[in-house]
């Protein structure tokens, strides 16, 4: 079965850039999205397509998708962006998350 | 305004069965394909199921193959999941999406819990 790896954890300073990647076979050769967990909360889409944002999403957040990892950044990172960050993908008629990343700004 | 909102979760016993329930509005039903997710105690996000359109593709999760049923009912903009012979590791909270699998989730509802324990 087709598996996502992401890192455990990434810490940051506010106003500082945090890169969250997911790792697959040959990743790029699909579309990756990125969803955000705050503690209590439902998931939020933040991309999609490997680099679209919903509406609503600030335009801080990007992607990247290429090779065998896909990239989350967020760009001056702000308190409220402290969450729990997971990738997804479709492969072989499943969807696939990777194992989430938490995301700490310190 | 989109809404999904979960209900049927509850305490089951292993081997008992579970059918969940998700009620949309604020969007034309048939017209997106759903999922389910769930998320154990502490855990990360996991698929279970998912719809297209119409309801004639379903997609599962291998663990759940044989025992869980996705279905939808249009005319009432309902995404439903029938789940059996479920064991301790179905417990979690389990979430409605919408969205077509290979798109991505954009709304999700609130989660409803499911705990399998003797």
């Amino acid at each position: 079965s087709y598996e996502l790896t992401q890192p455990p954890s990434v810490s940051v300073s506010p106003g500082q850039t945090a890169s969250i990647t997911c790792s697959g076979d040959k990743l790029g050769d699909t579309f990756a999205c990125w969803y955000q967990q705050r503690p209590g909360q439902s998931p939020v889409l933040v991309l999609y397509q490997d680099n679209k944002r919903p509406s609503g999403i600030p335009d801080r957040f990007s992607g990247s998708n290429s090779g065998n990892t896909a990239t989350l950044t967020i760009s001056g990172t702000q308190t409220t962006d402290e969450a729990d960050y997971y990738c997804q993908v479709w492969a072989n008629n499943t969807v696939v998350f990777g194992g989430g990343t938490k995301v700490t700004v310190l | 305004e989109v809404q999904l909102v979960e209900s049927g979760g509850g305490l089951v016993q292993p081997g008992g069965s579970l059918r969940l329930s998700c009620a949309t509005s604020g969007f034309t039903f048939r017209s997106y394909g759903m999922s389910w997710v769930r998320q154990a105690p502490g855990k990360g996000l996991e698929w279970v199921a998912s719809i297209l359109q119409d309801g004639n593709k379903k997609y599962y999760l291998d663990s759940v193959k044989g025992r869980f049923t996705i279905s939808r009912d249009n005319a009432k903009n309902s995404l439903f999941l029938q789940m059996n012979s479920l064991s301790v590791e179905d417990t979690g909270l389990y979430y409605c999406a919408r969205g077509s699998p290979n798109w991505g989730s954009d709304y999700w509802g609130q989660g409803i819990l499911v705990t399998v324990s003797s």
